[in-house]
């Protein structure tokens, strides 16, 4: 089992959707989770991180995290053609600071 | 301000040449440093991180090799390199307790 998983998509949503991403991990110790957008041939670029049970807002970006199922989510509201990206799920490991990636889903926003 | 720098951004190789792709960082002491290795279409994978300057932990054994000569120097190198090794290297600085990661430009090695 992959430490973190993420469905590599692609994710195809219309211009003004909301857009999901899921990504499961298998450390229960685990304690921070993040979100990174990677353009292609660029480096990743981070949207958002949370450490607690529930939602944490940002703008148009929701995350989710449910530790007892071991789940972090990215909700996208109102999604835009420049959302169009690799959305990449990361975890920190109990022991130290490394950061865990899962493979990313590709996002595509329709105009 | 923090950044971190890496180069070259792009990088055609032939089988069996040597490798060295450099990262630093500004504006932080002691850092803690990570090389990661994108393959087309895939997530990163974690290759070598060092917590201090000759502290060097490798991920995942293979053709490369990492070195940390300075604080805020962290080399990715190789002997000669294999069709295998092209792919898109990052150069991370995670903070101290994995609480954010700040990403280099990236390097496109292409072997060939």
């Amino acid at each position: 089992q992959k430490e973190v998983e993420q469905n590599s998509g692609p994710l195809s949503v219309p211009e003004g959707a909301i857009a999901s991403l899921n990504c499961t991990y298998s450390d229960r110790g685990s304690q921070s989770f993040f979100w990174y957008r990677q353009y292609s041939g660029k480096s990743p670029e981070l949207i958002m991180f949370i450490y607690s049970n529930g939602d944490k807002e940002d703008g148009r970006f929701t995350a989710q995290l449910n530790k007892a199922s071991q789940y972090v989510s990215l909700l996208i509201r109102d999604s835009q053609p420049s959302d169009s990206a690799t959305y990449l799920c990361a975890v920190t490991k109990t022991a130290g600071n490394m950061l865990t990636f899962g493979g990313g889903t590709r996002l595509m926003v329709k105009p | 301000s923090q950044t971190i720098h890496q180069w070259p951004a792009t990088l055609v190789q032939p089988v069996g040449s040597p490798l060295s792709l450099e990262c630093t960082v500004e504006g932080t002491s002691n850092p803690n440093l990570y090389w990661y290795r994108q393959a087309a279409g895939r997530g990163l994978q974690l290759l070598f991180y060092s917590v201090g300057i000759g502290q060097i932990s490798s991920e995942v054994p293979q053709n490369l090799s990492a070195s940390r000569p300075q604080d805020r120097q962290f080399i990715l190198s190789s002997k000669k390199l294999l069709l295998s090794d092209s792919g898109f290297y990052l150069c991370a600085w995670v903070i101290t307790g994995g609480t954010e990661a700040f990403f280099g430009q990236g390097t496109r090695l292409t072997v060939v």
